[in-house]
């Protein structure tokens, strides 16, 4: 299995609020990506990151900033969490960003 | 509009029934399909990548295939414990970058 870590896995937090989920990787892979998921819709790209501080926007990147300043971590943060951002949250890996993806176990993510 | 289609959306079979699942799609440039098994709970665990109309792979009770439109996962003589969500992934180059979209999965139930 991959070697990646994802944390917290539960989180409850209330609208207004800033969260941060963290993702750490052993694999030294270049490539580290944020997703959603959610119920009638496709993962869904947040942000990824091409290396330490290389990062760039995904499909539904309103509301979502994210920092890369280790390879083996990659943080994903809410700055004022909103309804409509709970949901399951996903880290992946890829070695050269063109090939299969390896995800964690997941990152479930409830605003109030 | 989807350019990922997965078919059907649910599925129940008995044990042994064997069936196929279907992930069409309209893009250009296919660099690679990825099929992914996810259970409840976990993240989305790698299966398989095809790279070329005609490609075929197999592991254990599980087979892929692809065509210029679509991919099919052919399950022989399913088990109970093959029930999960199954999705599927498309690689494409899309103007100046490499894009890669999810399709919405297809929920696999597998009865004794």
């Amino acid at each position: 299995d991959a070697g990646i870590t994802q944390s917290p896995r539960h989180k409850v937090t209330e609208t207004g609020t800033p969260v941060t989920l963290r993702c750490h990787q052993t694999e030294n892979h270049r490539y580290m990506y944020w997703y959603r998921q959610d119920p009638g819709h496709g993962l869904r790209l947040i942000h990824y990151s091409y290396g330490v501080k290389d990062t760039d926007k995904g499909e539904v990147s309103d509301g979502y900033s994210v920092s890369r300043s280790k390879t083996e971590d990659f943080l994903l943060t809410l700055e004022s969490a909103t309804s409509s951002q709970t949901s399951v949250y996903f880290c992946a890996i890829s070695a050269s960003g063109r090939e299969e993806l390896f995800f964690g176990e997941g990152s479930r993510l409830t605003v109030l | 509009e989807d350019q990922v289609t997965q078919s059907p959306e649910a599925l129940r079979l008995q044990e042994g029934e064997s069936s196929s699942l279907n992930c069409s799609y309209t893009v250009s440039g296919l660099r690679g399909l990825f099929w992914y098994r996810q259970d409840p709970g976990k993240g989305p665990e790698f299966l398989f990548t095809l790279y070329s109309a005609g490609e075929e792979k197999e592991k254990e009770r599980l087979k892929a295939t692809l065509t210029k439109k679509e991919s099919f996962l052919h399950i022989t003589a399913p088990k109970p414990e093959d029930s999960a969500t199954y999705l599927c992934a498309v690689f494409y180059s899309g103007g100046s970058n490499y894009k890669l979209t999810f399709g919405k999965g297809t929920l696999l139930t597998v009865n004794p």
